[in-house]
């Protein structure tokens, strides 16, 4: 079936350090990916997407490359901050599911001064 | 701009007792859904809606029942509330468009089940 696994965590880190979450998936067909972030006592906003391969989606610093070949949407920043502190799930979407998304099980980060 | 909105933010309830978690939203989005989140388990969809007056089970729909009466509303019933519902629901919308768009979420409910 269709499934999204990655790194759980939890990850700590400190300020300006550098971040790679790890995301892979099993889809049929052509998947649209997505990573969403929820801060502490919020619900989930989109970060960022991509809906084909090697597209590369980019917001607040963070980016993740659509790589088909390796099934894996890895979700990475370059310096991250205290205010990225959060959870972090990889997604995917399939067109024959109506928009139905498939969650992994999140990834919890900290990020200390 | 309210986007989705969830009432109660936090709930606690006896075992065996009933309650329906609201969902709202302004966007005239077609698709709606609920997930629970657990530790561990990342977000689990309960039941979802293609548009008003359709309704479907998703992965985890023993125990909650759903109904669509108009674009905007979602409500999750929880009939006769077990322990094992204690969670964190989220309801979520997004435009009937295809694979490509975002799911916009609410704050979430907490509840408990004593």
């Amino acid at each position: 079936g269709n499934s999204v696994t990655q790194m759980e965590g939890p990850v700590t880190l400190s300020e300006e350090a550098f971040l790679t979450i790890n995301c892979t998936y099993t889809a049929t067909g052509y998947p649209s990916l997505f990573w969403y972030v929820q801060y502490p006592g919020e619900g989930l906003q989109l970060l960022l997407k991509a809906t084909k391969a090697d597209d590369k989606g980019s917001n607040k610093g963070f980016e993740a490359t659509y790589r088909k070949e390796t099934t894996s949407f890895h979700l990475e920043k370059g310096s991250v901050q205290v205010s990225d502190s959060a959870v972090y799930f990889c997604a995917l979407t399939l067109k024959t599911s109506y928009d139905k998304v498939i969650f992994g099980p999140g990834t919890s980060l900290s990020v200390i001064p | 701009n309210a986007g989705v909105t969830q009432t109660p933010k936090f709930q606690v309830l006896k075992t065996g007792q009933s309650m329906t978690l609201q969902c709202a939203q302004d966007m005239n989005h077609e698709y709606m859904s609920w997930y629970r989140q657990d530790p561990g388990m990342g977000l689990r969809l309960i039941h979802y809606s293609v548009g008003a007056g359709i309704t479907d089970q998703g992965e985890v729909p023993n125990g909650y029942n759903v109904s669509r009466s108009t674009t905007e509303d979602f409500p999750l019933r929880l009939l006769l509330a077990a322990p094992s519902q204690t969670s964190v629901y989220f309801c979520a919308s997004s435009p009937r468009q295809g694979a490509k768009t975002e799911a916009f979420f609410g704050q979430g409910t907490r509840l408990t089940v004593v």
